[in-house]
């Protein structure tokens, strides 16, 4: 059974700090894993989606990685903004979508 | 394109009343379609997997008498909560596979969620 784990699970930085969030998956058979934000009480907002065969996806001021083997993902943001306060949560797509329990990220002006 | 959108965004209703929320995928063909519940302050935990003209398969715990699951065309699938009572109150969030985008990346595009408050 997949199971999903991010590190750390709450985050506070001053504004303009580069940050790493750490996704961390026990089974390596996935198709695919993906970032997502969550704001408080809202939906689902894709950041970054990283197929199996990939290392790493870039978005703006976001980069994800992929290590297979090792079974582990970062989310890399840069120049950290009081907008990216938010939840953001991985989710590895293999059997099932399964999601970590998400890194609370709070950026301070 | 893959938009998948949710209704209503928002509901209250009493304790014992039962409610229908709708998941529709907008611009794309979903032969599948999932169903996911978030508690505060919690991730989203997959509650059912709904196949267009199949019956859903519903994960450990979940009681399929209590959350009925149609997936009746490749667009819509409904989820009702029956009888609803307070400890259903959570964040029901759906989403749906493209039949043939996502096929063989399994990717899922994501509903905006339902807030579900029982009273």
């Amino acid at each position: 059974k997949q199971e999903v784990t991010q590190i750390p699970a709450a985050l506070s930085v001053p504004e303009g700090e580069n940050l790493v969030l750490n996704c961390s998956f026990t089974d390596s058979a996935i198709y695919n894993l993906q970032w997502f934000r969550q704001d408080p009480g809202k939906g689902l907002t894709s950041l970054l989606l990283i197929q199996s065969s990939q290392r790493e996806q870039t978005s703006g001021r976001l980069n994800a990685s992929l290590d297979k083997s090792s079974g582990r993902s970062t989310l890399y943001i840069a120049a950290s903004q009081p907008g990216d306060s938010a939840t953001y949560l991985c989710a590895v797509n293999g059997q099932n979508f399964v999601f970590g329990p998400g890194t609370r990220l709070s950026v301070l002006p | 394109g893959a938009v998948v959108s949710q209704h209503p965004s928002r509901v209250i209703c009493k304790s014992g009343t039962s409610v229908k929320i709708e998941c529709r995928s907008l611009d794309f063909q979903a032969t599948t379609m999932f169903w996911y519940r978030q508690f505060p302050k919690k991730s989203l935990m997959l509650m059912a997997t709904s196949n267009e003209g199949s019956k859903a398969t519903y994960e450990q715990g979940v009681e399929k008498d209590k959350f009925l699951i149609n997936h009746a065309s490749l667009t819509l699938s409904t989820l009702t909560v029956t009888s609803a009572h307070p400890e259903d109150s959570s964040f029901y969030i759906c989403s749906a596979r493209d039949a043939y985008r996502g096929f063989r990346s399994n990717e899922q595009f994501f509903g905006p969620g339902t807030r579900l408050t029982v009273l």
